[in-house]
């Protein structure tokens, strides 16, 4: 199966929101409710962010959310901070047992 | 918090074999799935490998088939990826990640720091 489709960068003031999009197909990102949004800061390891497509873990700020329309899947940063400055990677299940990645964009906070 | 350590990561030749170890630790093991995420250099994510809680599942993604073998100890609370007839496009970070459920298609959790493995000649 090929990798779900991201932007390779995005860009926002400090402050403003910034929306990432995450585009798969119906036997994918269509067809389940299994998005999840992970957040990696240059030589660190992958942080979960968001899963089940709006789902925050405990500790993540609520300046992130998720949504999901058809095949696409978006990420949501409100009131961007300089700390958001990352790559995003959204994972989706496929139906097999290998999750499927996208990606990943480049969030830059100008 | 949960703690996993991956090591084994180093320089091999094409062709040649390496075997990966993630030491997990403050969670039950034996209760999760696990799995292995690479990251070639400048490159997004790949999960590789995946095994259920008990060890009877695995399963790996195309590119590393017939090649890669995961498996854990429960009892050592400890994963492994064995790498075998390895080339210089599987060189990558290797994350140890812990899946949130028993079920192989839930998220990624909680991931280990990553463990270098280089390829070439």
């Amino acid at each position: 199966q090929s990798a779900l489709t991201q932007p390779p960068s995005a860009s926002g003031s400090p402050g403003q929101s910034v929306s990432i999009s995450c585009t798969g197909t119906g036997n994918d990102v269509g067809a389940y409710n299994y998005v999840s949004w992970y957040q990696q800061h240059p030589g660190k390891a992958p942080k979960l962010i968001l899963y089940e497509v709006t789902k925050r873990p405990s500790g993540v700020p609520d300046r992130f959310s998720g949504s999901k329309s058809g095949n696409t899947a978006s990420l949501a940063v409100s009131g961007l901070q300089g700390e958001d400055e990352a790559h995003y990677y959204c994972a989706s299940y496929a139906g097999g047992n290998i999750l499927l990645f996208g990606g990943g964009t480049k969030l830059t906070v100008l | 918090e949960v703690q996993l350590l991956e090591s084994g990561g180093g320089l091999a030749q094409p062709g040649g074999s390496l075997r990966l170890s993630c030491a997990a630790s403050r969670f039950s093991f034996s209760t999760y799935g696990m799995a292995w995420v690479r990251q070639a250099p400048g490159k997004g994510l790949e999960c590789v490998s995946v095994i259920t809680n008990s060890g009877g599942g695995r399963y790996n993604a195309d590119s590393v088939k017939g090649r890669f073998t995961i498996s854990r100890d429960n009892s050592r609370n400890t994963l492994y990826l064995q790498m075998n007839s390895l080339r210089a496009d599987d060189t990558a970070v290797y994350y140890c990640a812990k899946i949130s459920s028993g079920w192989l298609g839930d998220y990624f959790d909680s991931w280990g720091q990553g463990t270098l493995v280089t390829v070439s000649s």
